[in-house]
């Protein structure tokens, strides 16, 4: 089973600042994948980033980047020199390595928004 | 390369009522998911496909929700009879294979509102 828990329901930050959010989680797989999903007003959800468990390396893609602390089971989003565009509702969610448990196991989201 | 696509966007129907809801994953993609997104709330999976045949519906609420994927490809959610408490997004997912990892595509989801 997993669970992944956000405990930001709301962040604000101003344009060109740097936001950190933050998810904790809790799996029984022994190898699992985390990930980030952005949700604009639209309801679609986008794929910002993605981390493989056994990996130490934290993973960055241009401004996202994050915070993979495996033993504590937190896995931070940091969006640096943010926009506008950044406003939406992100999603942390884990998902396992094996078929049939690669489904994704989101967490309740934070409403992120950007203040021009 | 065309995403996934959903159909209808938006439904309104009074409770009781019967509703479905159709999915077309990007062509060449094995697995296919239904999560619902209640208003506040993270995305739960319903039902996840390979090819058509069923991997998990651990969670879909039997005695009133069914999906199929004939063929492989399409696949369609029914609801009947439905509830308020079915108001939610109904998004549909698709990846190229049950591997995890695989970066998992979704459309833009289907609204539905029960009056």
């Amino acid at each position: 089973a997993q669970t992944v828990t956000q405990s930001q329901p709301e962040m604000s930050v101003q344009e060109a600042e740097t936001v950190t959010l933050s998810c904790t989680y809790d799996t029984s797989e022994s190898n699992y994948y985390l990930f980030w999903y952005k949700q604009p007003p639209s309801r679609q959800m986008i794929l910002v980033i993605r981390q493989e468990a056994y990996k130490q390396q934290n993973a960055t893609e241009n401004r996202f980047s994050v915070n993979f602390q495996k033993a504590a089971k937190s896995f931070s989003l940091k969006i640096s020199d943010s926009q506008l565009g950044d406003t939406a509702m992100y999603f942390c969610a884990s998902g396992g390595i094996t078929f049939g448990n690669e489904k994704l196991t989101f967490g309740t989201g934070t409403r992120l928004t950007i203040i021009p | 390369e065309a995403g996934v696509a959903q159909s209808p966007r938006y439904k309104i129907i009074e409770k009781r009522q019967s509703v479905a809801f159709w999915c077309n994953p990007i062509s060449g993609h094995a697995t296919l998911y239904w999560y619902q997104q209640i208003l506040g709330q993270g995305p739960k999976l319903l039902i996840q496909f390979q090819n058509n045949g069923v991997v998990d519906d651990s969670q879909l609420p039997k005695d009133r929700f069914s999906a199929e994927r004939l063929k492989g490809v399409d696949s369609t959610l029914k609801i009947q009879p439905a509830k308020l408490e079915d108001s939610a997004v109904y998004l549909c997912a698709s990846s190229s294979t049950g591997r995890g990892g695989n970066t998992i595509y979704f459309g833009e989801g289907s609204w539905l509102t029960v009056v």
